[in-house]
């Protein structure tokens, strides 16, 4: 079946780096898009962008430019994202979703999604 | 503060039904397809409803989707007390920011 399995709980700094893994398993990794969306405690979903595992193309939301970062190693069927210079209210469960595109006028769903993983951000 | 606006919570009895609103604008719900998460507590959001009305393989016809203009609901049908969840809608944007958004969430609560 197909399935995200992310990496396991993170606990970090103020000005750190993390960087989660996204293992996809079930389903040809290179046709779907990966999309990052994450879920601060008590919160709603904020979605983060998407990488193509094809082509390695990326669409960071506006708010996550310049200190987010997702790559992919299609060899290993995982895809990674990274987010720098860490505060406290970046303390959220991250997501990763498989997905179209998405756009003005296609097709926007996520479907399946990882299991999350919990960073907290904490001196 | 979400992009798309639902209302904080909706309850019903077991066996009813209810339905939980989604608004938004022309660059959002009213120009792109819309898709609904159910999230159990302590769980991963789950797809119930894509393409404004489509339900995935293995979600029961109880949960349903429509779009007019501006907005999108859900509806459920046969209310169980494992529906209990919050839900979220979803869609893209197509503003100067450009990308996916949601909703706020709505808590269900089957009384």
């Amino acid at each position: 079946q197909v399935q995200l399995v992310q990496s396991g709980a993170e606990v970090k700094k103020p000005g750190a780096s993390v960087k989660v893994s996204c293992k996809a398993s079930g389903y040809t990794f290179t046709g779907y898009y990966m999309h990052w969306v994450r879920q601060a405690p008590g919160q709603g979903l904020e979605w983060m962008g998407w990488i193509n595992p094809n082509s390695g193309g990326t669409n960071y939301a506006q708010k996550f430019q310049g200190w987010v970062t997702m790559t992919r190693d299609t060899s290993i069927s995982t895809a990674y994202m990274e987010l720098s210079r860490l505060r406290s209210d970046d303390t959220a469960v991250y997501y990763c979703a498989r997905g179209p595109k998405g756009g003005s006028g296609y097709s926007n769903w996520f479907d399946p999604w990882g299991q999350g993983t919990l960073v907290t951000v904490s001196s | 503060q979400s992009v798309l606006t639902q209302p904080p919570s909706v309850s019903a009895a077991p066996g009813q039904k209810v339905t939980i609103s989604c608004s938004g604008s022309s660059s959002n719900i009213g120009n792109n397809y819309v898709s609904w998460y159910q999230q159990l507590p302590g769980t991963a959001p789950k797809l119930l409803i894509y393409d404004n009305n489509k339900r995935p393989s293995g979600i029961p016809d109880r949960f349903s989707g429509s779009k007019s203009g501006t907005s999108a609901t859900l509806g459920i049908t046969g209310l169980q007390t494992g529906d209990e969840a919050d839900y979220y809608c979803g869609t893209w944007d197509s503003s100067l920011s450009a990308g996916g958004v949601f909703g706020g969430g709505t808590k269900l609560t089957v009384l």
